[in-house]
């Protein structure tokens, strides 16, 4: 299984700002995915970032909140533009690995937004 | 389009009761489907996969196998710790390597 770190782990925010997240992997992989878990549910993916090419923005998600960079096989940046408190969440970058191409997860960034 | 259908928690057990978690799922195809555990304070973690039909996948004493009839996967555990506790999500997937759809979590709380 792939290996994940995120950073930071957690940060207060004020409304306005922006902060952009972090995502290494410790191997190559083609696809990475983030996703949102707001506080109580379950996850939402965001989008897919695919190296060399414009990330796949899912219903409900746009670039100019979200955008994303994928500069190569191992790292993915995922920032959340001008915030407001409903971008409270904990986000979560994913990766496939493995024989079968199972999915997994980073530890997750916790962020609040005042 | 896909979608993912699990019992509402909270669900609260005694120690080495039998742990049942119902999952339902909607696909066009034929998906991968998966149970995903998170811990409190922990992320989330793969906890036992089916590829195909009849699949059984297993790991730490929980089963889930793979109904296509009855397009369900749910989670099963004979005798629960306190250390299971823990919110569980199923999951599909349309593809190998593809996006993850998931279900809205059960937690379950196993009191000793």
């Amino acid at each position: 299984s792939a290996v994940i770190s995120q950073k930071p782990s957690r940060d207060i925010c004020q409304r306005g700002t922006s902060l952009t997240i972090q995502c290494q992997v410790d191997s190559q992989v083609t696809m990475m995915f983030w996703y949102r878990q707001q506080p109580g549910q379950s996850l939402t993916l965001i989008a897919t970032a695919n190296q060399g090419s414009e990330a796949t923005y899912e219903s409900g998600f746009v670039i100019d909140k979200f955008p994303i960079s994928r500069p190569n096989l191992t790292f993915s940046t995922l920032t959340v533009s001008n915030m407001s408190p409903e971008d409270s969440s904990i986000y979560l970058c994913s990766v496939n690995s493995g024989p079968s191409y199972e999915q997994y997860f980073g530890p997750g960034t916790r962020l609040t937004v005042t | 389009g896909n979608s993912v259908t699990q019992m509402e928690g909270p669900v609260t057990l005694s120690e080495e009761a039998f742990l049942t978690i119902n999952c339902t799922y909607t696909a066009t195809g034929y998906p991968s489907l998966f149970w995903y555990v998170q811990y409190p304070g922990e992320g989330l973690q793969l906890l036992l996969k089916a590829t195909k039909a009849d699949d059984k996948g297993s790991n730490k004493g929980f089963e889930a196998t793979y109904r296509k009839e009855t397009t369900s996967f749910h989670l099963e555990k004979g005798s629960v710790q306190v250390s299971d506790s823990a919110v569980y999500f199923c999951a599909l997937s349309e593809a190998a390597g593809n996006k993850l759809t998931f279900g809205g979590g059960t937690r379950v709380l196993v009191k000793p």
